[in-house]
């Protein structure tokens, strides 16, 4: 099973600021199997990107995805006060699909 | 529109087990597979298994096997999660989810969420 870590645990910034969340993976993955979601509190979560770049429909072009192999990045290139939210990475591999453990972002 | 629904609040014993229902509706239920993701109170994402509507098939996380069942039913549109064995470390919140406009790899799509409380 392929483990995704997300880094870091917690990211404290100011509406405005701009947000990098990395995803580590414990072994190669193919960039089209790489996924980005949104949760807020009560909540399902939201697919933002897949494919690691590509964004899902309605979804602001301030987040951007990128990343090859084992490293992938979700930046949110301004934050708006309905970005504070945890983020978690997803990957599909060896017909199993697993998520990061996801990264808060709260208002500082 | 598209949208799964999902079945009401369960509280069940330990050692007991619990079925889920996800009912489709808005699209071809049989074109698209449905995962199931759960949630514990204050935790991540947990990935459990996925069933292809179409001929029944599934795979199951490796952590599940033996204890999960997924099944449909097409007539009704709807899948199923059964969960024996529960322990109270399995609170959670129970969704269903599908990769419908981006492949069976990206979750578009969510149920709302099952609240399976396992309390004695």
């Amino acid at each position: 099973e392929i483990v995704l870590t997300q880094s870091p645990g917690t990211l404290s910034l100011s509406p405005g600021e701009r947000a990098t969340l990395s995803c580590r993976a414990s072994q190669s993955v193919s960039s089209s199997y790489l996924a980005w979601y949104q949760q807020k509190p009560g909540q399902a979560p939201r697919l933002l990107l897949y494919g690691a770049s590509s964004r899902a429909t309605g979804i602001p072009d301030r987040f951007s995805g990128s990343g090859s192999g084992t490293d992938f990045t979700l930046t949110i290139s301004r934050l708006e006060p309905e970005d504070f939210a945890v983020y978690y990475c997803q990957q599909y591999g060896s017909s199993a699909w697993t998520f990061g453990q996801g990264t808060k972002v709260e208002i500082k | 529109q598209v949208q799964l629904v999902q079945s009401g609040a369960e509280v069940k014993k330990p050692g007991a087990s619990v079925k889920v229902s996800c009912k489709a509706s808005g699209y071809t239920f049989t074109s698209y597979y449905i995962h199931w993701v759960r949630q514990a109170p204050g935790q991540g994402l947990e990935w459990m298994g996925i069933i292809n509507p179409s001929d029944g098939s599934t795979t199951y996380a490796q952590k599940f096997q033996g204890r999960v069942t997924m099944t449909r039913d097409t007539s009704t549109s709807t899948v199923y999660m059964e969960l024996s064995s529960l322990r109270s470390a399995e609170t959670a919140v129970y969704y269903c989810a599908s990769g419908y406009n981006y492949g069976r790899d990206a979750f578009d799509i969510w149920g709302q969420g099952t609240m399976v409380t396992v309390s004695s």
